[in-house]
């Protein structure tokens, strides 16, 4: 089966520009998770969608980030307008089941904005 | 969800065994111990999880200790591909991971 997948790989963006960042999780896994890793901390949780609703946005930093899920299927996460602190690795994840052990995470998007 | 505690770094050679260890004190009852793992810049890729009987895959084997404030992560013949930061996770069934700094593994031949 096709993993999840992120894109672009790579972003570069002004500062107080907009970029858009893709998730297409495995098919059929109804939960979609974004976490993310700024420069030098640790990975951090963002999100998590349940088919399309949001069931925990706790991680979102401001609302300069919005995530959509449209129709439960590929995921979006748009900030607008960006700033420098938002350079970082950008993955998502998905499963099943929220209880079912792995979740498959995508190799990420790399964002840095100048 | 409780925290965990891992050392910053492990060396090991390969094709031994290697043994990560994490510490998770206040872990709850109902929480499961995850180890992931993460190679340079890839995603973090799942490797094993338990709750409270020692639990063996394909990749690795997981002991957790009786009263379940640690665990062990064992790598039985370590690689040079398994060179990676490896995160212990203590996670409710509410599906959140919270990562830690993790313990950076080199596999040295």
């Amino acid at each position: 089966e096709a993993g999840v997948t992120q894109f672009p790989s790579h972003s570069v963006i002004e500062k107080g520009q907009t970029v858009t960042l893709r998730c297409d999780p495995i098919s059929g896994h109804d939960n979609l998770y974004w976490y993310r890793r700024v420069m030098g901390k640790e990975i951090k949780f963002l999100l998590h969608f349940v088919k399309e609703s949001k069931q925990d946005e706790s991680g979102m930093p401001n609302n300069r980030f919005l995530a959509e899920r449209t129709g439960g299927t590929y995921s979006t996460l748009k900030v607008q307008p960006a700033e420098l602190e938002d350079s970082g690795v950008y993955f998502c994840a998905s499963s099943p089941d929220r209880d079912w052990y792995g979740y498959t995470f995508g190799s990420g998007t790399r964002l840095t904005v100048v | 969800d409780a925290k965990t505690t891992q050392p910053p770094s492990m060396d090991c050679a390969e094709g031994r065994a290697a043994n990560l260890p994490c510490n998770h004190s206040t872990i709850s009852g109902n929480e499961y111990v995850y180890w992931y793992r993460q190679i340079h810049s890839q995603g973090p890729q799942y490797i094993i999880h338990g709750l409270k009987n020692n639990e063996t895959n394909e990749m690795a084997s997981l002991i957790i200790t009786e009263d379940r404030k640690s665990s062990t992560l064992i790598l039985p013949h370590a690689t040079l591909r398994d060179t990676a930061v490896y995160y212990c996770i203590v996670r409710s069934s509410y599906g959140k991971l919270t990562f830690g700094q993790g313990t950076i593994l080199t596999v040295h031949p």
